[in-house]
């Protein structure tokens, strides 16, 4: 079953904040998030591996709940280049096929100047 | 970072012929790949698992004629959709799972547009 992103749509001034959610009904093993430009194709971000792991890099970072099967994508001091599609991809906890992610709906995210 | 390579990156052809897309993964050995498909707008569902050396595993809904998978090496899979039909046109993209992180790593994705 596809995880839950929200917001579907976030709008931003460069420099400010966001935050995208990922919710699944499953027991999740790993969360994985990808961003993805119009007409490419998705770009790794980072992959949570433990519950309550938290992860981030540059202004981007993440966490993962694993009780509440929730991870959040955290974008802080937002650019111009942080616009496009977010997806979350889940691989369900005792999965057999490594790697075999389902994705979310996504969430578009426009920067404005 | 690992690499994976996808061919061609896009391709328009008549209604009722056959497509073969290849993805190859270029700096490590791709036991497992992916393929997925992606309408307009909308999210990436995945088609089937492909295993070197034995047969693809399809996700329900994805008839295994039409879309054949072969993984003939370490670092080739490719995806042959057959008889085309204007419906089968989507972005079509493969992946690899990287072992070591868990990465998965996307190829350049092929636009497929069946007339």
């Amino acid at each position: 079953q596809q995880p839950v992103q929200s917001p579907q749509a976030v709008i931003l001034r460069e420099g400010e904040d966001a935050v995208i959610n990922c919710s699944s009904s499953k027991a999740l093993y790993s969360v994985h998030w990808y961003r993805q430009k119009h007409g490419e194709a998705p770009v790794f971000l980072m992959i949570l591996l433990k519950g309550g792991e938290q992860k981030g890099h540059d202004k981007i970072s993440a966490s993962f709940n694993e009780k509440k099967q929730q991870s959040s994508l955290y974008l802080t001091a937002s650019q111009l280049s942080y616009s496009g599609t977010y997806f979350c991809g889940t691989v369900n906890a005792g999965g057999t096929s490594y790697g075999k992610l389902t994705f979310g709906q996504g969430t578009i995210l426009t920067v404005h100047p | 970072g690992a690499v994976v390579s996808q061919h061609p990156s896009w391709v328009i052809c008549k209604s009722g012929t056959s497509v073969k897309i290849e993805c190859r993964s270029l700096d490590f050995q791709a036991t497992t790949m992916f393929w997925y498909r992606q309408f307009p707008k909308q999210s990436l569902m995945l088609m089937a698992t492909s295993n070197e050396g034995s047969k693809a595993t399809y996700e329900q809904g994805v008839e295994k004629d039409k879309f054949l998978i072969n993984h003939a090496s370490l670092t080739l899979s490719t995806l042959t959709v057959t008889s085309a039909h204007p419906e089968d046109s989507s972005f079509y993209i493969c992946s690899a799972s990287f072992w070591g992180t868990g990465e998965l790593f996307f190829g350049e994705g092929s636009r497929l547009t069946v007339l």
